[in-house]
């Protein structure tokens, strides 16, 4: 069993505000780092898929950077806003996924 | 176009009963997963299938089997449901092990 960790396990941001939160990952055997975002009561959805060390992904107000040599990912909010509010899972990608509990994020207005 | 489909989205069932979830997905990929979803747990994979014809445990997959009838399908079977078998069950696919996956809308089951 792959130990991915995510902290804090949860957080409240006020709304304007920017935040960021932590994946951790074993360094070997690495393929790729997801991250996904998962809303109350759907399904979750992929962000990003990072690759090679060093990535940087961004994706409107949401971006994401990946260091595999020391096993670790950066999620960043900027100006957070209540729509922002869900559970961001990472997950470790050898041969197959495994996901860590997930950072829920809830921004208050 | 309807992704990944899963079915029943909710079941309860008595100690010992069994039952199949069903899952198809319509965007030809070569690899199906089925996790389940526990408070504080996140995902823990029970069961995925690389390709058409292999299937492979995952983290959990004690009291589960599952079956890829093809390409498009993959069905999770509880043979004598426990109560520790109370998940939210989620089947994905993907291009392959290595691309992201798209997930189905889940099934809440209850064992009593």
């Amino acid at each position: 069993i792959l130990n991915v960790e995510q902290s804090p396990q949860s957080l409240h941001v006020q709304e304007g505000d920017s935040t960021n939160f932590t994946c951790s990952f074993p360094s070997s055997n690495f393929y790729a780092l997801h991250w996904y975002r998962w809303e109350t009561a759907k399904s979750p959805e992929a962000l990003f898929v990072m690759t090679l060390n060093g990535d940087e992904k961004k994706k409107g107000r949401i971006s994401a950077t990946l260091n595999t040599k020391e096993g670790y990912s950066y999620l960043y909010i900027k100006g957070s806003q209540p729509e922002d509010s869900a559970t961001y899972l990472c997950a470790f990608n050898d041969y197959k996924l495994s996901f860590g509990a997930g950072t829920t994020v809830t921004v208050r207005a | 176009n309807a992704g990944v489909t899963q079915t029943p989205k909710f079941q309860v069932l008595k100690t010992g009963q069994s039952m199949t979830l069903q899952c198809a997905q319509d965007m030809n990929h070569n690899s199906m997963y089925w996790y389940r979803q526990d408070p504080g747990m996140g995902l823990r994979l029970i069961y995925y299938s690389a390709s058409e014809g292999t299937t492979d445990k995952g983290e959990v997959p004690n009291g589960y089997n599952v079956s890829r009838l093809n390409k498009r399908e993959f069905s999770l079977r509880l043979e004598s449901a426990a109560p520790s078998q109370t998940s939210v069950y989620f089947c994905a696919s993907s291009d392959s092990l290595r691309e992201k996956l798209f997930f189905g809308s889940g099934t809440q089951l209850s064992v009593l």
